[in-house]
């Protein structure tokens, strides 16, 4: 079952400006995690919030969570062409083992 | 850094075959997991392992088998591989139960023809 939807499923910027992605879940989680996937790789932790934390950041990352709406947001700031990836929200019950992958938001900046 | 090295990048097979796909991860992670990637449907997870010799069902386990028989290692075995199973196949490792983040390999892009 797939437990986050992003939004939008593609976002097409300019370099420089700021990307903006919406992640929302259904149930309960411990935890929420942002990842990045380069084209045809592996998929690299960016960021976790957890279910008692409303916003957090991480250099030009900046997430929120809102747990009663169930949603959350990734916010790039000063996107650069080295940005252009796929980013995947994922949801954690306590325990780390059902981690729960959504579609994922492609990003392309362009130079 | 946390190394998670998978033996193949692009794998092609026939229908029927018996396909092995192989994970080995190098920072003593207690936790392996084997994913599928498909467009539009994102990472869903096929098997985990919490401990050598020991392994849980995901959420599509059907069509797939796993084997730990050391800490590093961690297989994921097609019986007898059909074309829906054509897809990409991501491991990932993370530190111990509940440890969140999770290590990634670089994928295998199988095709079964």
């Amino acid at each position: 079952s797939q437990q986050g939807e992003e939004d939008p499923q593609a976002l097409s910027i300019q370099e420089g400006e700021n990307a903006t992605m919406n992640c929302s879940y259904k149930t309960s989680i411990n935890n929420l995690q942002w990842y990045r996937q380069n084209s045809g790789r592996g998929l690299v932790h960016l960021i976790l919030i957890r279910s008692n934390e409303r916003e957090k950041h991480s250099g030009r990352l900046r997430v929120t969570l809102d747990t009663s709406k169930k949603s959350s947001s990734l916010l790039i700031t000063a996107s650069r062409a080295a940005d252009t990836a796929s980013y995947f929200c994922a949801t954690a019950n306590t325990g780390g083992f059902k981690t729960i992958f959504g579609a994922g938001t492609r990003l392309f900046v362009k130079a | 850094d946390v190394k998670v090295t998978q033996s193949s990048r692009y794998l092609v097979k026939r229908t029927g075959e018996k396909v092995f796909l192989e994970c080995v991860q190098d920072m003593d992670h207690e936790n392996m997991f084997w994913y599928r990637q498909d467009p539009g449907l994102g990472l869903r997870l096929i098997y985990f392992s919490y401990d050598v010799k020991m392994k849980e069902k995901g959420d599509i386990p059907e069509g797939y088998s796993v084997s730990r028989e050391k800490k590093e290692r961690f297989s994921l075995i097609l019986e007898s591989a059909s074309t829906n199973q054509t897809s990409m196949y991501l491991c990932a490792s993370s530190l111990y139960r509940g440890s969140y983040e999770q290590y990634f390999g670089p994928g295998t892009r199988l095709t079964v023809t």
